[in-house]
């Protein structure tokens, strides 16, 4: 069965790094988001990526963050600065035609120490 | 503020009786309804989804949508020990664009043999 795939599984960084965390979609998927989850917290929307540009963004997703497809399977999400705050298990989730449904990879748990 | 609603729990019922979790929204044209397990570490797994009024059942689950009191509802029959998990309830936000979801914070349901 297709499936998101991320990497790394665990990541661990300096305060003031710059992180990029990887992420597969699904083959033929044409909506790709990021969402987080601080432990004990609810899932948090970051952002979306359609048709090679950003759909939404939400108040968390500020310059600090990016994101990009560099080819016909990756999406990637980088913190340019990491800040303790950021210490979170990040999701990667994609969608098919319509992008209603979305499925999520098994996450990128960032610590930044 | 768009929100999604849903009591933390624990929920806790025996093991073959049927568990019953709740999930009220604020956007009332929201479309799109969503229910996920997450095992504790692990990601959000998408078990049904739901887009008009009435019943929707997939093997011991039943989805129940009631878009006129903008509340869901997701049934599990049968409970086993397996199910304890916290199910999200998530629904597609049309806030001038409908590309991401909106996660509740989870009502953890714990079955008991």
């Amino acid at each position: 069965e297709p499936e998101v795939t991320q990497t790394p599984s665990h990541q661990v960084t300096q305060m003031g790094q710059e992180v990029i965390l990887r992420c597969v979609p699904i083959s033929n998927h044409l909506y790709f988001y990021w969402y987080r989850q601080i432990l004990g917290q609810k899932v948090e929307f970051l952002v979306s990526f359609y048709n090679n540009e950003i759909s939404e963004k939400s108040e968390i997703f500020d310059d600090q963050f990016s994101v990009e497809r560099p080819d016909g399977s990756n999406f990637t999400l980088k913190i340019r600065s990491t800040k303790l705050e950021d210490s979170a298990m990040y999701f990667c989730a994609s969608g098919g035609q319509g992008g209603t449904e979305a499925f999520f990879g098994q996450g990128t748990r960032l610590t930044v120490v | 503020q768009k929100e999604v609603e849903q009591n933390s729990g624990p929920l806790s019922v025996p093991e073959g009786a049927i568990a019953s979790l709740n999930c009220t929204y604020s956007d009332r044209v929201s479309q799109s309804f969503f229910w996920y397990r997450q095992y504790s570490g692990k990601s959000p797994e998408l078990i049904m989804s739901i887009y008009s009024n009435g019943d929707k059942e997939d093997g011991r689950f039943t989805a129940q949508l009631n878009k006129a009191s903008q509340y869901v509802s997701l049934l599990i029959r049968d409970s086993q020990p397996s199910d304890s998990a916290t199910y999200l309830c998530a629904v597609r936000a049309f806030s001038g664009g409908y590309n991401k979801l909106i996660f509740g914070a989870g009502t953890r349901l714990a079955v008991h043999p």
